[in-house]
């Protein structure tokens, strides 16, 4: 089975810094990664995926991560933090069930907290 | 438009209550899911329904009961409920739900409290 670990259950930027959440998989095959965003109170929102086209994924709002095969990463970047940025972070692999179905695995998310 | 929408956004029942809640999406998906989110926790899925068939049920207690009766509608049905399934509920939509590199469009949830 696949699975994904976020480490970090919260990070901390100031507004203008870097951010930088960690998500490593697990896999036997070439992955399916997903990033999603969860803003208080509200459903999950996709913020990029990576489906093996290309190694640097860019998605909604200035963030992008990068697959990094090596390192089994696939880590979400974004250069300057914005106080709207300031939500739950959700890092998921997507494996194939045994009835070819698929399912979406969840790590535990990473709540990013920006302070002024 | 990747829209799905939930009804309502907030419900609060007794635990002899019978209440449903209800997802709709526009896109011409035809797979459709039910997840439960605790605070704090990821979401873990529930039901998966592809072609409006039941596909996967993750081992859900019957008090449960979704209900697909069309491609663009998701129902669940709740009977009988306990305090512990208080939780964010979820729906989601995908293409067919039969690739690994689809991608699932997530409504914005119900909010369920029960006492």
């Amino acid at each position: 089975a696949q699975s994904v670990t976020q480490l970090g259950s919260h990070v901390s930027v100031s507004e203008g810094a870097l951010v930088l959440l960690r998500c490593n998989y697990s896999s036997s095959v070439p992955p399916y990664l997903f990033w999603y965003v969860q803003y208080p109170n509200q459903g999950l929102q996709l913020l990029l995926k990576y489906t093996s086209a290309a190694t640097l994924v860019k998605g909604i709002n200035g963030f992008e991560a990068e697959f990094k095969k090596s390192e089994t990463s696939f880590h979400l970047t974004k250069p300057s933090a914005h106080m709207s940025d300031a939500a739950e972070y959700f890092c998921a692999v997507s494996d194939h069930m045994n009835t070819g179905f698929q399912k979406l695995v969840f790590g535990t998310g990473t709540r990013l907290l920006v302070s002024p | 438009d990747t829209e799905v929408t939930q009804t309502p956004k907030h419900l609060v029942m007794g635990m002899t209550n019978k209440k449903s809640l209800k997802c709709e999406q526009h896109m011409g998906h035809r797979a459709m899911y039910w997840y439960k989110q605790k605070a704090k926790k990821p979401p873990e899925l529930m039901f998966v329904y592809s072609y409006e068939k039941l596909s996967i049920n993750e081992s859900v207690p019957s008090r449960f009961s979704p209900e697909c009766p069309n491609s663009s509608l998701l129902n669940l049905h709740l009977h009988a409920l306990q305090p512990e399934d208080s939780a964010l509920y979820l729906c989601a939509s995908s293409q067919r739900g039969l690739g690994q590199q689809e991608t699932q469009y997530f409504g914005p949830g119900t909010r369920l409290l029960v006492l």
